[in-house]
């Protein structure tokens, strides 16, 4: 069936560091592909979605590409913050059975940020 | 308010208790989620309703009683819980509860409970 795989975490990194946290996924079809966010005490807030075979999604200096040939969606920052420290959930759309709007989510990987 | 909310943001419960969970979307979207968060294991997708009928269960346990009065508002009734329903109990909408793959999903903050 579908699935998301993440790294295990957590990813320890000093200010300014490049990270990337790794995701693969298996799919029937042609899942869209989300990175969301979750800080401390809070909800999963959406970072970037890709939602086609060599589509990029960006935001807040994060970066994804959407792999088809690996079927990946890793994702990046050249330089990361104290403030970037949060839990990382990667997730696709769930498009079998036709009906409904699914997410199914990785394990998610906490990244801390040390200044 | 914006967004999604949910009330309480946190809630002790004993094992014979009722209560209930309230999440309020004010983005104009037709379909709500709730999401199980627990430590360690990936979120669970509860239920989903689409246009206030519901399309999914994802074989929860009847403890767990959802109710969707209207496209704005979803409610999820709590009775006679285990402490292994303990979690974050997370609610989500998005424009439509049918699968397309360009849908977002956009979350609240969360319920955190505690059944004791």
């Amino acid at each position: 069936g579908n699935s998301v795989t993440q790294m295990e975490g957590p990813v320890t990194l000093s200010e300014e560091a490049f990270l990337t946290i790794n995701c693969t996924y298996t799919a029937t079809g042609y899942p869209s592909l989300f990175w969301y966010v979750q800080y401390p005490g809070e909800g999963l807030q959406l970072l970037l979605k890709a939602t086609k075979a060599d589509d990029k999604g960006s935001n807040k200096g994060f970066e994804a590409t959407y792999r088809k040939e690996t079927t990946s969606f890793h994702l990046e920052k050249g330089s990361v913050q104290v403030s970037d420290s949060a839990v990382y959930f990667c997730a696709l759309s769930d498009l079998r059975g036709g009906a409904t709007n699914k997410l199914i989510f990785g394990t998610g990987t906490l990244l801390a940020v040390q200044p | 308010e914006t967004g999604v909310t949910q009330t309480p943001r946190h809630l002790v419960m004993g094992m014979t208790n009722k209560k209930s969970l309230k999440c309020e979307q004010h983005l104009g979207h037709n379909a709500m989620y709730w999401y199980k968060q627990s430590a360690k294991k990936p979120l669970e997708l509860m239920f989903v309703y689409n246009f206030k009928e519901q399309t999914e269960n994802n074989s929860v346990p009847s403890r767990f009683s959802p109710e969707c009065p209207n496209s704005s508002h979803l409610f999820l009734h709590l009775h006679t819980l285990q402490p292994e329903d303990s979690a974050l109990y997370l609610c989500a909408s998005s424009l439509s509860g049918l699968a397309g793959g360009q849908d977002t999903q956009y979350f609240g903050p969360g319920t955190r409970l505690t059944v004791l």
